[in-house]
């Protein structure tokens, strides 16, 4: 069966970067892309990013367009997600997922929370 | 990025209810909008894509509707599972964007 397993939670200082892992199976990995998306702590859901397994190539959510990278390694099946500049507000659980929203199928990383705090 | 909005926020029924939901978009995303439910500390779920289109295993008391910058989810008879919060989101363009969510209350 399809399974995302993120990294473990991770807390930082303002202004560093932190880079979030999502290790997939149970599939080909290159058949389907990984989106990005965070949820603030009582607060409602953030799409950030999405990078194809297949080509490589990436789509941001203009907000985040200039601090945030994701990668896929092949060898690994893992998936990145590198957000940099932290702040207070980017505290928040990060999850990957696959959403092939055009045959209606979801599947989601169980979630990584990141705490940015001086 | 293409604003969604949803309405309400929050929304208190009861068991039994008929429940709707709307999504608004800020410019046309045709049928590319998505119906999600979250529960407490859990990853949202996929209820409805392509505005219309009941995901497998979904129970058929969700349905959606829509197209360009409306859309509309109901629940026929709301369930004691059901209370949650419902977020919409749109992959019409480069850039994918959710709605605000509604959260669904006991009344």
């Amino acid at each position: 069966q399809v399974q995302l397993v993120q990294s473990e939670p991770e807390v930082k200082k303002p202004g560093a970067s932190v880079k979030v892992s999502c290790k997939t199976s149970g599939y080909t990995f290159t058949t389907y892309g990984i989106d990005w998306v965070r949820q603030a702590p009582g607060q409602g859901l953030e799409w950030m990013g999405w990078i194809s397994a297949y080509y490589g190539d990436t789509k941001y959510a203009l907000k985040f367009q200039d601090r945030v990278t994701v990668t896929t390694d092949t060898s690994t099946r893992t998936a990145h997600m590198e957000l940099r500049g932290l702040r207070s507000d980017d505290t928040a659980v990060y999850f990957c997922a696959i959403l092939d929203l055009v045959v209606g199928f979801d599947y989601w990383g169980q979630g990584t929370l990141v705490s940015v705090s001086s | 990025d293409i604003q969604m909005t949803q309405s309400p926020s929050t929304l208190s029924a009861s068991v039994g209810d008929r429940v709707t939901i709307t999504c608004r978009a800020s410019q046309s995303i045709s049928s590319w909008l998505a119906w999600y439910q979250q529960k407490p500390g859990k990853a949202p779920k996929v209820l409805i894509y392509k505005a219309s289109n009941l995901k497998s295993g979904v129970p058929s008391r969700f349905s959606g509707s829509g197209s360009g910058t409306e859309f509309t989810l109901t629940i026929s008879s709301l369930q004691p599972d059901d209370f949650a919060t419902y977020y919409c989101q749109q992959y019409g363009s480069h850039s994918q964007t959710f709605g605000q969510g509604t959260k669904v209350e006991i009344k």
